[in-house]
């Protein structure tokens, strides 16, 4: 079984500033870890995954994510928010093996929105 | 390259009508194939996947079928659709490694 939990619904920070949107999961398999942006009305584009090796992830636009297996955590940062951040993030985990492979189990999203 | 096409983009669709929706990937042969849903304010659902042709996993139990009649074609389907189907479906491919989902440009469906 899997579970995916997303701190916080909304996410509000000023352009420039840091930009950190959490995210907590179980899986009884090892797991690989994913961050997908929703911009409104479109499909999912992923920003970064987490299969093995390496525990710190850098994807597109900047943001990176760490794989912490003793937190069972895979927060998404980004040191400086822009405008075209804004949108909904998603946190999703899928087993590496059994009933759970290849099948994404979501967080409920973050939705990021950016001040000028 | 491989690209993931779903259509139509929206839809409006009044209580008791049928569905049909498709989905068609091109660039890889015999892909896993999902179709998942997103409701108004809430995450997304995995709904149906299928691993090859005329196989169909149903993960919920609903008023929503699924069929895959060739390779790269994965259709989501109702015979009579109720107000509780409107939300934003997206089908999905995944490579052979198990992971990497590319998704589709999705299909908004509002049920009236």
């Amino acid at each position: 079984a899997q579970s995916v939990t997303q701190l916080g619904s909304h996410v509000s920070v000023s352009e420039g500033a840091l930009v950190l949107l959490r995210c907590n999961y179980s899986s009884s398999v090892p797991p690989y870890l994913f961050w997908y942006v929703q911009y409104p009305n479109q499909g999912l584009q992923l920003l970064l995954k987490y299969t093995t090796g390496a525990t710190l992830v850098k994807g597109i636009n900047g943001f990176e994510a760490e794989f912490k297996k003793s937190e069972t955590s895979f927060h998404l940062t980004k040191p400086s928010a822009h405008m075209s951040d804004a949108a909904e993030y998603f946190c999703a985990v899928s087993g590496k093996s059994g009933t759970s492979y290849g099948k994404l189990t979501f967080g409920q999203g973050t939705i990021l929105t950016v001040h000028p | 390259s491989q690209t993931i096409h779903q259509w139509p983009a929206t839809l409006v669709q009044p209580v008791g009508s049928p569905l049909s929706l498709e989905c068609t990937v091109e660039g890889t042969s015999n892909p896993n194939l999902y179709w998942y849903r997103q409701a108004a304010g809430r995450g997304l659902q995995l709904l149906f996947y299928s691993v090859g042709i005329g196989q169909i996993s149903s993960e919920v139990p609903q008023n929503l079928s699924a069929s895959r009649p060739q390779d790269r074609q994965f259709i989501l389907s109702s015979k009579k659709l109720l107000l509780s189907d409107s939300g934003f479906y997206l089908c999905a491919w995944i490579g052979d490694r198990g992971y990497g989902y590319t998704f589709g440009s999705g299909t908004r469906l509002t049920v009236v």
